[in-house]
């Protein structure tokens, strides 16, 4: 069966540290990757995507993921973390191809907690 | 672009009744999609439209669930005679989408259910 995972239900740092939220994934093929993130109370927002080309792609707020093709992983970094990242964090993969391409799906998410 | 809105924002139900959610995406968006999320965990898929065309549906989506997307424009989802596992946020999303599956969902902020 197709998954994601975040292998942490909680990321703690402290602001102005660099953090990584963690997220792999089990898919046949080649997927495309996203990180959405929610904050309180508001709908998911897309913070960015890997379809093809450069490892390392850049997305909103100074977010940024690296794919790694051998370990199936697409973790989400940030060089210096702020306060107002403070977030649930979602990965996501969709399969362009085999009947279900309308489907994103989603690890469980990861609570990220910035401390001033 | 007024984003995608939900009516209503909760809605608390007896066990067996029906309930009727509302999704209006965003206008020139062809395609919407709608989930579930229980807390805890990430949105789950139920299902797709492109246009009006009902595309795609998950196996969660039981014969007591119907959705519909009238001329390509809004979309309701119904739960017939609901049951107490049907407590979640239900939540919609839109994306212009063409051929391809690389394009980012806009969510909506979801209606809480609760089945008393």
């Amino acid at each position: 069966a197709q998954s994601v995972a975040q292998p942490e239900d909680q990321v703690k740092v402290a602001e102005g540290n660099p953090l990584t939220v963690k997220c792999t994934y089990s898919v046949s093929g080649n997927p495309y990757l996203f990180w959405y993130v929610q904050y309180p109370n508001r709908g998911l927002q897309f913070l960015l995507k890997y379809i093809t080309g450069d490892n390392l792609v850049k997305g909103s707020y100074g977010f940024e993921a690296e794919f790694n093709k051998s370990q199936t992983s697409f973790h989400l970094k940030k060089p210096s973390a702020l306060v107002s990242d403070s977030a649930l964090y979602f990965c996501a993969v969709r399969v362009p191809y085999g009947g279900s391409q309308g489907n994103l799906i989603f690890g469980k998410g990861t609570k990220l907690s910035v401390k001033p | 672009d007024t984003g995608v809105s939900q009516d209503p924002r909760h809605k608390i139900t007896k066990r067996g009744q029906n309930v009727t959610f509302r999704c209006d995406p965003i206008s020139e968006h062809n395609r919407l999609y709608w989930y579930r999320q229980t807390l805890g965990q990430g949105p789950e898929f139920l299902t797709y439209f492109q246009n009006e065309a009902q595309l795609e549906k998950s196996r969660l989506l039981s014969d007591r669930f119907s959705a519909e997307r009238p001329k390509g424009s809004f979309s309701t989802l119904e739960i017939q005679r609901t049951e107490q596992g049907d407590s979640a946020m239900y939540l919609c999303a839109s994306s212009q989408g063409e051929g391809h599956w690389n394009e980012k969902l806009f969510f909506g902020s979801g209606t809480q259910l609760s089945v008393l």
